[in-house]
């Protein structure tokens, strides 16, 4: 398969855990981004890379929420002590220069 | 302000009758791009169909085509002939500062469109 990859695609954690997701791009892919998805709504952005340089961050991605890119190949999403309303589906895209390419989506649920 | 706003939260079409999905945006910049997103249940974002600000035509792809008015702010999804498979929520969504480094991409709210046999 050689589409954009999430994992895992479930998470279940309760309020206060720590959690990681990771997106795998499409390997010749420079761009890589977060977004967020919550029930009923559109996707909103969160962060971008170019190659491993985080070079734009949402207002939305409070001090819980880092990312990296460490090698420019595949992004970590980290959410810190986690809240109820970070339940979410986080999808990761990528691209070259054309359209967006988006995996199936990483879904969060905080009790 | 709502760059992107798409009033039909639900709609059924009767499958094999077309089916449009309305879009508008909001944006100063002269140069952007609209693209229709395709999201079943499954959760993967499906690109469908792509219009840039100064394309002379609408696009088209395959079933797909984009009525843009541009005066109007306006870049309405039409889908012909529709079939079972395309029961998903659409997401419209822009690209300002079509140039410019990254696709930074903002969505409306989505349709949920149901195909009926």
């Amino acid at each position: 398969d050689t589409g954009v990859s999430q994992n895992p695609r479930h998470k279940i954690t309760k309020r206060g855990q720590n959690v990681t997701f990771r997106c795998d791009p499409i390997s010749e892919h420079n761009r890589l981004y977060w977004y967020r998805q919550t029930l009923g709504q559109g996707p909103e952005f969160l962060t971008y890379f170019q190659n491993e340089a985080q070079l734009e961050k949402s207002r939305l991605l409070s001090d819980r929420f880092s990312a990296e890119r460490p090698k420019g190949s595949f992004s970590t999403l980290e959410i810190q002590r986690t809240e109820q309303g970070d339940s979410a589906m986080y999808l990761c895209a990528s691209s070259w220069r054309g359209e967006l390419f988006f995996g199936e989506g990483s879904r969060l649920t905080v009790l | 302000a709502q760059k992107i706003t798409q009033t039909q939260p639900g709609m059924f079409v009767q499958e094999k009758e077309a089916v449009t999905l309305d879009c508008t945006y909001d944006t100063s910049d002269p140069s952007y791009g609209l693209f229709w997103y395709k999201q079943p249940s499954s959760g993967e974002m499906i690109f469908l169909i792509y219009q840039g600000s100064y394309d002379q035509q609408n696009a088209t792809e395959g079933r797909y085509s984009l009525n843009f008015q541009k005066a109007r702010k306006s870049a309405n999804l039409v889908i012909s002939a529709s079939q079972l498979g395309d029961s998903a929520m659409y997401f419209c969504a822009m690209r300002e500062r079509e140039e410019a480094a990254g696709n930074k991409l903002t969505f409306g709210g989505g349709t949920r469109v149901l195909v009926k046999p």
